[in-house]
This record gives structure tokens, C-alpha cells and sequence, in this order.
């Protein structure tokens, strides 16, 4: 009974290369939110989709970031010529449904040199 | 001002004690409320859900939402060391949005 799983754990890249993250939601879920950490701060709401739609992406910088949720697949953040304040740890949840408890993976540490 | 005011700790108590840990909020928009243990190097872990005001208990943790004055509560009966974590307030407003609102913390061990 596999949680959210989000691979990889940690990625380091290189100021103006592209991060993929992705996320596998709970087995019958069908919604993925991904937030970001920064040290000393909480949790930030970043997009909220559902199967090839893409809901809510209030909290999404309005350049260089973009996310989907495929019909099959992962879910994928993708962040393109990354900065050093890109540095964060990036957690993806899921739920079943609207109105649902969110449920987080064990995220994935973005290092930028 | 944050939408959600968590004191950040460090909070350091005996084993057996009673916990209590909290979080202000300023939009009455809220409906829902949740708290998640985070430890280190892992994602939050969902403990309390609840809907509006009043209490809620599930084994040694009550969550209690004062709507009023929009302050919710996590107590833990009976602390133990493995309730070393990290615990985060989080809250939402009504049907069909689904953003969390998250607190900053609070860093919170238990001493044997």
C-alpha cells in the first residue's frame, strides 16, 4: 500500500539547467498538489491539478515554472534555468478527491551550485 | 502579517507530560483544519483533520478549533521521545479550494 512516492530524493543542478520532479500519487488518487519548503518557512502551495487539468496554480512563479499531470504517468514539476534561490525542498500530496485530506510524499531536496 | 502564526519553538518537554501546541490565524475564510508531525528529512504526516469549531480526539492527540477566536490547539497526552517532530498547523477555506495555508512549526522533543 504505497504512499505518495517522488522521485528523485535529491537533485543537484547546475544555475541554468532544467529540475524535473515528479509524483506518483496514492494508489485512487486522482488530485496532486505540490508545495515548497524553504529553511525556517513553512510550506507554500504552489499548483493544485487533477488528470490533465490543471486547477489552481496561484502559488506558481509566473516564468520559468510549469507543471502537469498527464493522463498516464507521474505527475512533473518542471523548473527551466534554474537559480540558486530555486534551492528548496518540494513536496508533492495527493487525495482522492475534493474536500479530501492531503496526503505528502517524503519530498525532493533541490540543491543548485 | 502571515495568514497563520505558529510559534516555532524549540518546545522541549519530559516523557509523560501533556503537550500543547498552537496556531492564530487571521481569515475568517478558514473551514478546515489539519495538523501534520514532520520529522526530519521526511514529508508532513497528516494526525488531525477537522471541520470547523469544536473538538476532535483520535488515541493520545485532541485537536480544538476555536472558530471565535481563531485559535486551534494540538495537545498530546502521554508524550513520548518517538513525538519528537516538527508539528504543522495547516488550514483551508471552504468546498472546492483546496490550498492549504500552512504555519511555520513547531520543533518539539520529548526528553526521556
Amino acid at each position: 500500500n504505497a504512499g505518495v512516492m517522488q522521485n528523485p530524493r535529491h537533485l543537484v543542478r547546475r544555475r541554468g539547467q532544467e529540475a524535473r520532479l515528479r509524483c506518483s500519487p496514492m494508489k485512487g488518487h486522482s488530485h496532486v498538489y505540490w508545495y515548497r519548503q524553504l529553511p525556517e518557512e513553512g510550506l507554500k502551495f504552489m499548483v493544485y491539478l487533477q488528470k490533465e487539468n490543471i486547477i489552481d496554480e496561484s502559488g506558481m512563479p509566473k516564468e520559468r515554472f510549469s507543471a502537469e499531470f498527464p493522463k498516464e504517468g507521474p505527475s512533473i514539476l518542471r523548473i527551466q534555468q534554474v537559480v540558486r534561490g530555486d534551492s528548496a525542498a518540494y513536496f508533492c500530496a495527493s487525495s482522492p478527491g475534493s474536500n479530501q485530506p492531503q496526503h505528502f510524499g517524503d519530498g525532493t531536496r533541490l540543491s543548485i551550485l | 502579517q502571515k495568514e497563520v502564526e505558529q510559534d516555532p519553538g524549540p518546545l522541549s518537554v519530559p516523557e509523560g507530560a501533556i503537550v500543547s501546541l498552537n496556531c492564530t490565524y487571521s481569515n475568517s475564510a478558514f473551514q478546515y483544519f489539519m495538523w501534520y508531525r514532520q520529522y526530519s528529512r521526511k514529508g508532513p504526516e497528516l494526525l488531525m483533520y477537522t471541520y470547523s469549531s469544536g473538538n476532535k480526539e483520535d488515541g493520545r492527540f485532541t485537536a480544538q478549533v476555536d472558530k471565535s477566536s481563531k485559535y486551534i490547539s494540538l495537545f498530546i497526552r502521554d508524550s513520548q521521545p518517538s513525538d519528537s517532530a516538527t508539528y504543522l498547523c495547516a488550514m483551508r477555506r471552504d468546498f472546492g479550494n483546496e490550498k492549504l495555508t500552512f504555519g511555520t512549526g513547531t520543533r518539539l522533543t520529548i526528553i526521556p
